[in-house]
């Protein structure tokens, strides 16, 4: 298995808190995402970083920001939780860019009351 | 633009019997094609990849996906499903240019004795 923790696994936050959340990789693989997984909606890409400091959108990204300030660390912050927030939240890294095979976290469950 | 389709949400196996999960994508050129599966509470987990060539791709756990061009599709395949198949499965595909993949909504599978 690949070596990518998740921390925490489990977060119940009140609305209108901060959150961060932190994915841990020792690969030393460049490319790093944040997924959220919804029932009916599959993983939909919330942002990426291509390198340290290198970060992008994705599809969802309103609401959420991102940091990488080492290789092995990508940081996933909701600034202002809100209860469409509530989710699971899945790390993945790429050895390269593009098409390439993932490799997935445990995952993050998130529940904002 | 990309898209995947899963178009069964929930399917029944008994233990024993073959296993087919259909996939269909939507791209202009080549696609890049996978299939994940995730246990519950677990993150995903990589079964097999397509990126060209034979069109029949092997992969573990017993897993095989045939790539058809004609008909868009890139269906999962198992011979015999055990009990511990029991799982959700992903289609997802990506390109050249892109920088994450593109997931279907995933298929359920039960696997009844």
């Amino acid at each position: 298995d690949a070596g990518i923790t998740q921390s925490p696994r489990h977060k119940v936050t009140e609305t209108g808190t901060p959150v961060t959340l932190r994915c841990h990789q020792t690969e030393n693989h460049r490319y790093m995402y944040w997924y959220r997984q919804d029932p009916g909606h599959g993983l939909r890409l919330i942002h990426y970083s291509y390198g340290v400091k290198d970060t992008d959108k994705g599809e969802v990204s309103d609401g959420y920001s991102v940091s990488r300030s080492k290789t092995e660390d990508f940081l996933l912050t909701l600034e202002s939780a809100t209860s469409s927030q509530t989710s699971v939240y899945f790390c993945a890294i790429s050895e390269k860019s593009g098409p390439y095979e993932q490799y997935f976290g445990p995952g993050t469950r998130l529940t904002v009351t | 633009a990309q898209s995947v389709t899963q178009p069964d949400i929930h399917i029944t196996v008994s233990e024993g019997a073959s296993l087919e999960l259909r996939c269909n994508y939507s791209y202009g050129a080549t696609p890049y094609l996978f299939w994940y599966v995730q246990s519950p509470g677990q993150g995903l987990q990589l079964l097999l990849k397509y990126f060209s060539g034979d069109t029949l791709v092997q992969g573990i756990k017993g897993f095989e996906a045939e790539f058809k061009r004609s008909q868009s599709s890139f269906n999962l395949r198992k011979p015999s499903v055990h009990w511990s198949d029991a799982a959700e499965y992903f289609c997802a595909v990506g390109n050249q240019a892109g920088t994450a993949l593109i997931f279907g909504k995933g298929t359920t599978l039960s696997v009844s004795s």
